[in-house]
């Protein structure tokens, strides 16, 4: 399975936006790179996925690098709710999701 | 749209006793999965179904754990005998279909605690 890098936490404030890192350095090329997040004492909920090119949906952006060893998740503006565990995991369909510890999000009041 | 159901919620057991989650998927979602997380960690994947047919079950403890997804719908998972260290959340997750596209949808989980 290959393997990402994300920090363990990170900290921002309401309405501000927040860019969680994702270090992928061992993708191939047909591994798509998918997020998830998990809110407090919920199973976890798909955010967004991506190839090559940036997405856009109405919870986040992805940016992917053009290299793409690396990724971002960007939330716009950072709301109470959106604090959560993310997670940045690589997927090629017919397998299992495979979850690291991902990043503990807190947003600031 | 009613999103996956796991029933019940919170369970509290001795060692040693039986005990069986159940799962509903998504309606019209044909592949299931049972995760297990532990406490500070992210889920791990123990069983996929698709349809019924179990196509990756390589993570179960199968010395205890069972599980079936009878007429391709609902799930159970069942714990025999349960042990101290089985104390966790199971996860049911549904999709449609096993592509790089389809997003996984996931119940609210059980939470197992084994006294």
């Amino acid at each position: 399975d290959a393997k990402t890098t994300q920090p363990n936490s990170m900290e921002s404030n309401e309405e501000e936006p927040v860019h969680l890192p994702c270090n992928h350095s061992t993708i191939s090329g047909t591994d798509y790179i998918h997020w998830y997040r998990q809110l407090p004492s919920q199973g976890p909920e798909y955010v967004i996925h991506g190839l090559t090119s940036n997405v856009n949906n109405r919870m986040a952006s992805l940016a992917i690098a053009e290299d793409r060893k690396s990724s971002t998740l960007i939330l716009h503006r950072a709301t109470l709710r959106d604090a959560a565990v993310y997670y940045c995991i690589l997927f090629q369909g017919a397998q299992k999701l495979v979850f690291g510890q991902g990043t503990r999000l807190t947003i600031n009041p | 749209e009613a999103g996956v159901v796991q029933s019940p919620r919170y369970k509290i057991i001795e060692k040693k006793q039986p005990v069986a989650f159940w799962c509903n998927p998504i309606s019209g979602h044909n592949t299931l999965y049972w995760y297990l997380q532990n406490l500070g960690q992210g889920p791990e994947l123990l069983i996929r179904y698709e349809n019924e047919e179990a196509v990756d079950d390589s993570q179960l403890p199968k010395d205890r754990f069972s599980a079936e997804r009878l007429k391709g719908v609902d799930s159970t998972l069942k714990i025999q005998p349960a042990e101290l260290g089985d104390s966790a959340v199971y996860l049911c997750a549904s999709s449609f279909g096993t592509s790089s596209l389809n997003e996984q949808f996931f119940g609210p989980g059980t939470r197992l605690t084994v006294l």
